[in-house]
């Protein structure tokens, strides 16, 4: 079945902790892209990648680090976690960029309390 | 900076037809597309327009103005499962990448 997976699903830390959410497509997709939903501001771009080690800044990337070292994987990393990064997190991923189509398909989401 | 607006709340009634409209300000423009969200669930794709002009897939289709900015997603006879919130979002080209941009939501009512 072809999907997203992001782990864990729930998680709830302490600021300075650091933490880790994973995140793995069986598609074969290029690209892939990390996305916070906070209430009345819809998905916000925190980072993405084109391909294997190429990562650029989202909208939102501060506080956050991701990595693309296989094409499958695209995990991302919280070095410091504060409180104001308590979110939901999703994971996304599509063909290409948009050169052909912009079919994103969602990861289930992490829901992450910082306390 | 690029930008969305679209409306906060729809609310229609089933077998209705209900238009969400979608205005962007963006550096580079690659398409507008549209997804759908359940309460507690994961975005899902609906529609992407690259072109000016109309997409129908089924009973949702999406419209693109490129010279005015501007789209909207058309849902007919509408279902109570369509309930749900519904995003425009720009893929752009900010520093040469390709970035997501998305909306703010709207949030679609169908009452029986």
């Amino acid at each position: 079945e072809a999907q997203v997976t992001q782990n864990p699903r729930y998680l709830i830390t302490v600021t300075g902790k650091k933490l880790t959410v994973t995140c793995s497509q069986n598609m074969n997709h290029e690209y892939m892209s990390w996305y916070r939903q906070d209430p009345g501001l819809g998905l916000r771009q925190i980072y993405y990648s084109m391909n294997v080690e190429v990562t650029d800044k989202g909208d939102v990337p501060e506080g956050y680090k991701v990595s693309r070292k296989e094409k499958r994987n695209f995990p991302l990393i919280l070095e410091s976690p504060s409180p104001n990064q308590t979110s939901l997190y999703f994971c996304a991923s599509s063909f290409s960029g948009g050169f052909y189509t912009d079919t994103q398909y969602f990861g289930p989401g992490t829901r992450l309390t910082v306390l | 900076g690029q930008s969305l607006e679209q409306p906060s709340e729809v609310t229609a009634v089933e077998g209705a037809i209900v238009q969400i409209n979608c205005t962007y300000q963006t550096s580079g423009f690659y398409g507008l597309s549209w997804y759908q969200q359940h309460d507690g669930g994961a975005p899902t794709f609906l529609s992407y327009n690259a072109l000016d002009g109309l997409e129908e897939t089924g009973r949702f289709s999406s419209f693109l103005s490129r010279s005015d900015s501007y789209g909207y997603l058309l849902l007919q006879e509408l279902q109570m499962k369509d309930s749900a919130s519904y995003f425009c979002a720009v893929l752009g080209a900010e520093n040469y990448g390709q970035n997501f941009v998305f909306g703010p939501g709207t949030r679609l009512s169908v009452l029986p």
